[in-house]
């Protein structure tokens, strides 16, 4: 079945520095979404990428879906503490079938 | 506007005792459903979705089942819990053609 590889599965930063996590897939996609969670809360939408070479920003968020539809990033710049969550991308399928990746989970140090 | 209830919020369960968690969705009609399992500080594992009433796929063989008795109910069930059920269920909801999802509270689940 169809899987999305993310990295890292961890990352720590100092408020201030820019933290970006990676979404791969072996098969072309026909979507990726992003979602947060918060510790203890439930994953909440970010954004969905349909587009080759999409690129969409919030505020200081980025997203980005790779040219083969295969691979798709998140980059916060500059993070503040509110950005603590674990983030997780998802791929969609033609048969409404949505696959999560493992997530990374980003603390931030003030 | 359109709103998802899972209950209940909390959930401690005896091993071997059966278990039923209730999603129901509010505001829209024929969502895709979907149930799954987030092991503690692990990812999303998706267990079942369903496109339609009676309609469910299961992505995980394992002693859980799901059921749509009703176009916006879906019902994880299990007749005998092991303690690897224990985790945080959540079920979520999609728009037909639109794979932006939606999620309940979730679920929190320990197996004693």
């Amino acid at each position: 079945g169809q899987q999305v590889m993310q990295i890292p599965q961890y990352q720590h930063v100092q408020e201030g520095e820019d933290f970006t996590t990676y979404c791969n897939s072996s098969t072309t996609l026909s979507n990726i979404q992003w979602y947060k969670q918060r510790p203890g809360g439930h994953p909440v939408f970010l954004i969905q990428l349909v587009k080759s070479g999409e690129v969409k920003k919030q505020k200081r968020l980025t997203f980005q879906f790779g040219e083969a539809k295969k691979n798709s990033s998140l980059h916060i710049t500059a993070t503040q503490t509110t950005d603590v969550g674990t983030y997780f991308c998802a791929a969609g399928g033609s048969n409404y079938k949505l696959t999560f990746g493992k997530g990374t989970l980003l603390t931030v140090n003030p | 506007s359109q709103t998802i209830h899972q209950w209940p919020a909390t959930l401690v369960q005896p091993v071997g005792s059966p278990l039923s968690l209730e999603c129901t969705v509010e505001g829209t009609s024929n969502p895709n459903l979907y149930w799954y399992r987030q092991a503690a500080g692990r990812g999303l594992q998706l267990l079942f979705y369903s496109i339609g009433i009676d309609q469910i796929s299961s992505e995980v063989p394992q002693n859980l089942s799901a059921s749509r008795p009703q176009d916006r109910q879906f019902i994880l069930s299990s007749k005998k819990l092991l303690l690897s059920d224990s985790g945080f269920y959540l079920c979520a909801w999609t728009r037909t053609g639109n794979t932006e999802a939606f999620f309940g509270q979730g679920t929190r689940l320990t197996v004693v």
